[in-house]
C-alpha cells in the first residue's frame, strides 16, 4: 500500500486566511483526490487532482476557493482560500494504488478556522 | 448515481463478542469495489477490508469479514471478538471498477467496544 503524508496535521486558522495543505506519497501514483469531512459528516470528495492539468472538481466546489496543484506524480497540494468557520473542517488526500483497484488516504489535516 | 446507506447511526458491543455493522447501496453497475473503512478518534481513514463484486466469495481479514450479498445490494462487516481498539467511526464506501472513479460514502456508524 502506498504511504501518504500530509501537511500540517492540525491548524488554526484566521478568518479570511488562506492555507496550503501538502500531500506527499512515497511512490508514483496515476490518481489523487481531495476530500473534506465536516465535524460529525462523512467524506465528500472536493476534487481529483490531475497531473499537469487542471484539477476536476466536485459539484459544490471552486477552483477559487480550493485551488489544487499537483506538479508530479508524487505531491499534490490544496488551498483553502479566504477560509471562514464554515471551513473547518478534516481535510483527507487519498490515492488510489497501482492496481487500480483500492483507495489510500493520507492522515487528515484537521483545520479550525476562529 | 450511486448512493451508500449505514442505517445504524452508533452501535455497541462487549469486549470479545460479535458485532454486525450494516450496508446497502444503490447502483447500476455490475462491475465495482466496496469497501470497509475504520476512523477511529486519530481521524487517520484506515483501510479493513475491500469485495470486489465479480468474486461470489465473501472477503476476510482476520476477525473483520464481510456478508455481500450482490442481488440485495447488501454489504455488512461482521467483527469478531471485539477489542477495545475496535472503538471508530466505520465507513461504507462504493467504487466503480472503471478506472479513475471515486469513493462514494455511507453516514458511518460510530461502533463502541465496552469493556
Amino acid at each position: 500500500s502506498a504511504v501518504i503524508s500530509q501537511k500540517p496535521s492540525r491548524d488554526i486558522c484566521q478568518r479570511g486566511t488562506s492555507l496550503t495543505i501538502q500531500c506527499q506519497v512515497d511512490s508514483q501514483v496515476t490518481m489523487m483526490f481531495w476530500y473534506r469531512q465536516q465535524p460529525g459528516q462523512s467524506l465528500t470528495l472536493i476534487a481529483t487532482a490531475n497531473q499537469g492539468s487542471e484539477a476536476t472538481y466536485e459539484s459544490g466546489f471552486v477552483i477559487d476557493k480550493f485551488p489544487i496543484s499537483r506538479p508530479n506524480l508524487t505531491f499534490s497540494t490544496l488551498t483553502v482560500s479566504n477560509m471562514s468557520p464554515e471551513d473547518s473542517s478534516i481535510y483527507l488526500c487519498s490515492v488510489r494504488d497501482t492496481s487500480g483497484n483500492t483507495i489510500y488516504f493520507g492522515e487528515g489535516s484537521w483545520l479550525t478556522v476562529v | 448515481a450511486q448512493t451508500v446507506t449505514q442505517s445504524q447511526p452508533e452501535m455497541s458491543v462487549q469486549e470479545a463478542e460479535t458485532v454486525t455493522l450494516s450496508c446497502t447501496y444503490d447502483t447500476s453497475e455490475n462491475n465495482y469495489y466496496l469497501f470497509w473503512y475504520k476512523q477511529p478518534p486519530s481521524r487517520q481513514m484506515i483501510l479493513v477490508i475491500r469485495q470486489e463484486a465479480y468474486k461470489q466469495q465473501n472477503a476476510t481479514e482476520n476477525r473483520f469479514s464481510v456478508n455481500f450479498q450482490k442481488a440485495a445490494k447488501s454489504f455488512s462487516l461482521k467483527i469478531s471478538d471485539s477489542q477495545l481498539g475496535d472503538t471508530a467511526m466505520y465507513f461504507c464506501a462504493f467504487m466503480k471498477r472503471e478506472y479513475g472513479n471515486k469513493l462514494v460514502f455511507g453516514a458511518g456508524t460510530i461502533l463502541r467496544v465496552k469493556s
